[in-house]
């Protein structure tokens, strides 16, 4: 039971650069999120789904998009990726935002 | 929306000693959970607890949902309880988690 997985862990782009972070839960979770995690800000809200084929946007969502094609799996991209898009990128899932959720291990990302 | 303040922001203590971290809310939450970031960064989850106390070995965690705040006991400090530790609450409806900006906490030998 892998939990929640991210791929790639660490990736430097470069400035106008595209790329799609993959999360994948197997615990067959409703509910998928992803946040970034800048030095002393805690963790912040990009975009998150309620299920297959929804999506919405959370505290910081300009610069990403994301989709939800199957339930397992949740996609971020950056279209055109920023210097202030360097960032730590984190996937969790839950089967509701009642109930407990879990954390994949990070993807750490530069924009060069 | 909701806020969530978590103190002290650092603390450093010698192996052995025992410490509180607190967590503060704005308002009534339906989910609160305790994660540690260890120095490798991986998010570890601690407790589920939106209300009451549970215990887990030298951790333990108490919240009183009616004065809006958690506490985090750690007793009898590793070196490996090193690392951040956040607090973060669900507000209502489907409105995912809200994370404070945690507590860096060092454990020396």
């Amino acid at each position: 039971n892998a939990g929640v997985t991210q791929t790639p862990k660490f990736r430097v782009l470069k400035t106008g650069q595209s790329m799609t972070l993959l999360c994948a839960q197997d615990m067959n979770h409703e509910y998928m999120y992803w946040y970034r995690q800048d030095p002393g800000m805690g963790l912040r809200l990009i975009h998150y789904s309620v299920g297959e084929g929804t999506t919405a946007k959370g505290e910081v969502p300009d610069g990403y998009n994301v989709s939800r094609l199957k339930k397992q799996n949740f996609l971020l991209g950056l279209e055109s990726a920023a210097p202030s898009q360097t960032s730590v990128y984190f996937c969790a899932s839950s089967y509701s935002t009642w109930q407990e959720a879990f954390f994949g291990q990070g993807t750490r990302l530069t924009v060069v | 929306g909701i806020q969530v303040e978590q103190s002290p922001p650092d603390l450093i203590l010698q192996e052995g000693a025992n410490s509180t971290l607190r967590c503060n809310f704005s308002d009534s939450v339906n989910n609160l959970q305790w994660f540690h970031q260890n120095p490798w960064g991986q998010l570890i989850n601690l407790f589920y607890i939106p209300s009451g106390t549970k215990q887990n070995g030298r951790l333990s965690a108490t919240t009183v949902a009616t004065e809006r705040y958690s506490l985090l006991y750690i007793s009898s400090s590793q070196t490996t309880d090193s690392g951040v530790y956040f607090c973060a609450v669900l507000h209502s409806g489907n409105t995912p988690l809200v994370f404070g900006k945690g507590t860096r906490l060092s454990v020396i030998a």
